[in-house]
């Protein structure tokens, strides 16, 4: 079983705040990181998919950065809007098996 | 296009009976996969088929749980004798190819399955 950490698991912040949260995932046997998004009463949306050390991805005011040698991913979103309370989870790649995180729900308050 | 369809979205089932759940996933997507998922949990891996065939079942918890893909497109997720313990959103994914091809995951909307 590969352990698949996230860190916080909830999150509340103000409208128009910045913020971050982590994955953390084993450095051995690593092929990908994938980011979902989950909103309330709606399927998981994939963010980003990440393959390469040093990888960063951008999709609007939110971004991902990727270590893999120290196995971790950091979220950010910049400017947080309540559009963005959701469940992020991240999961770790492996053998074609998707090891999925606990996710950190993020509330935005107005 | 059509994206990943599960039904039913919320069944309610006596302990002991049995139930299946279906997903569709997205036209031409080879790779499919069956989570189920607990409150304040991830995400937990139950069974990934490539086409028609299971290619890692280790994720079911045991022999109550079986599932098919006969024609490698729409797949059945069946429970025997249900226990309370089973009660849980079991989410469908499908992929183009599957996760070492870069492909990201799918869902459908989820089966949210209470036993009473």
């Amino acid at each position: 079983i590969l352990n698949v950490e996230q860190s916080p698991q909830s999150l509340h912040v103000q409208e128009g705040d910045s913020t971050n949260f982590t994955c953390s995932f084993p450095s051995s046997n690593f092929y990908a990181l994938h980011w979902y998004r989950w909103e309330t009463a709606k399927s998981p949306e994939a963010l980003f998919v990440m393959t390469l050390n040093g990888d960063e991805k951008k999709k609007g005011r939110i971004s991902a950065t990727l270590n893999t040698k120290e196995g971790y991913s950091y979220l950010y979103i910049k400017g947080s809007q309540p559009e963005d309370s959701a469940t992020y989870l991240c999961a770790f790649i492996s053998g074609n098996q998707f090891y999925f995180g606990t996710g950190t729900s993020l509330t935005v308050i107005p | 296009g059509a994206g990943v369809s599960q039904t039913p979205s919320n069944k309610v089932t006596e302990k002991g009976k049995y139930v299946e759940l279906r997903c569709d996933p997205i036209s031409g997507h080879t790779a499919l996969y069956w989570y189920r998922q607990s409150l304040g949990q991830g995400p937990e891996f139950l069974i990934y088929f490539q086409g028609t065939g299971a290619a890692d079942d280790s994720g079911l918890p045991n022999d109550r749980f079986f599932a098919v893909r006969p024609e490698g497109s729409v797949s059945t997720l069946k429970i025997q004798r249900t226990e309370r313990g089973d009660s849980a959103v079991y989410l469908c994914a499908s992929s183009l190819y599957g996760g070492n091809n870069n492909s990201p995951l799918h869902f459908g909307n989820g089966t949210r399955l209470t036993v009473t």
